[in-house]
């Protein structure tokens, strides 16, 4: 298997443009997370799925930010509108299940100008 | 509030000794905890999983302490070496398998 695989791994934008974040899990992942990093606020988890249904959205910063995981293996972040503030490291990562490791993809770096 | 803690001050050591990181969480039962190294540009990459009933867990150079009781794990990083240079994360895996992260410490180990 190719790992987690997020895209795109860099996206500039003007601040109230929509961003779209997609992220493809390894397969046989039960667990999908995503994740924001910032300097000054760590590596906040936002958002996590199991079996592709959401369970805890209790980190999505705003109505602005919003989650979908339609299949097993796609899953998408999207922030409408953006600005400035949301500009981070964009992390999605999955696991097999509850009790193991969870697998990072390398990130998406988004600027919002 | 629920808060895990890490030293955000960098570890700076000498090759060939031992680095010990802590981790300190606060309103949190966890089941599970993780460590994970991250380096510049890149996600994070999982070391060791250590669960409530285990005390001790190693892997190597490395070895992990879960103390329920003090609600604190240590991470120590034995005959270091350069390139263990990095920041270190842990993660508390609480009720329906959530997965928080520290802050983490970054580690540089000098030859």
């Amino acid at each position: 298997d190719a790992g987690v695989i997020q895209s795109p791994r860099h996206e500039v934008t003007e601040m109230g443009q929509e961003v779209t974040l997609r992220c493809k899990p390894i397969s046989g992942h039960d667990y999908l997370f995503w994740y924001r990093q910032t300097m000054m606020r760590g590596l906040e988890l936002l958002i996590y799925f199991n079996n592709n249904v959401p369970i805890d959205d209790s980190g999505m910063p705003e109505d602005r930010f919003s989650a979908k995981m339609p299949n097993a293996s796609f899953s998408t972040l999207k922030i409408q509108p953006s600005e400035p503030r949301d500009s981070a490291v964009y992390f999605c990562a999955s696991s097999l299940a509850g009790d193991t490791e969870a697998f990072f993809g390398q990130g998406t770096r988004l600027t919002v100008v | 509030s629920q808060k895990i803690e890490q030293n955000s001050e960098a570890l700076n050591i000498q090759e060939g000794k031992t680095a010990t990181l802590t981790c300190n969480y606060t309103n949190y039962s966890p089941a599970y905890l993780q460590w994970y190294r991250q380096d510049p540009g890149r996600g994070p990459v999982f070391l060791l999983l250590i669960r409530e009933n285990e005390k001790e867990k190693r892997k190597e150079r490395l070895k992990v302490t879960f103390d329920t009781t003090l609600k604190q794990s240590l991470f120590h990083i034995t005959a270091s070496q350069p390139a263990d240079s990095a920041t270190y994360l842990c993660a508390v895996q609480a009720a329906g398998n959530k997965l928080t992260f520290g802050g983490g410490t970054r580690v540089l180990v000098k030859p």
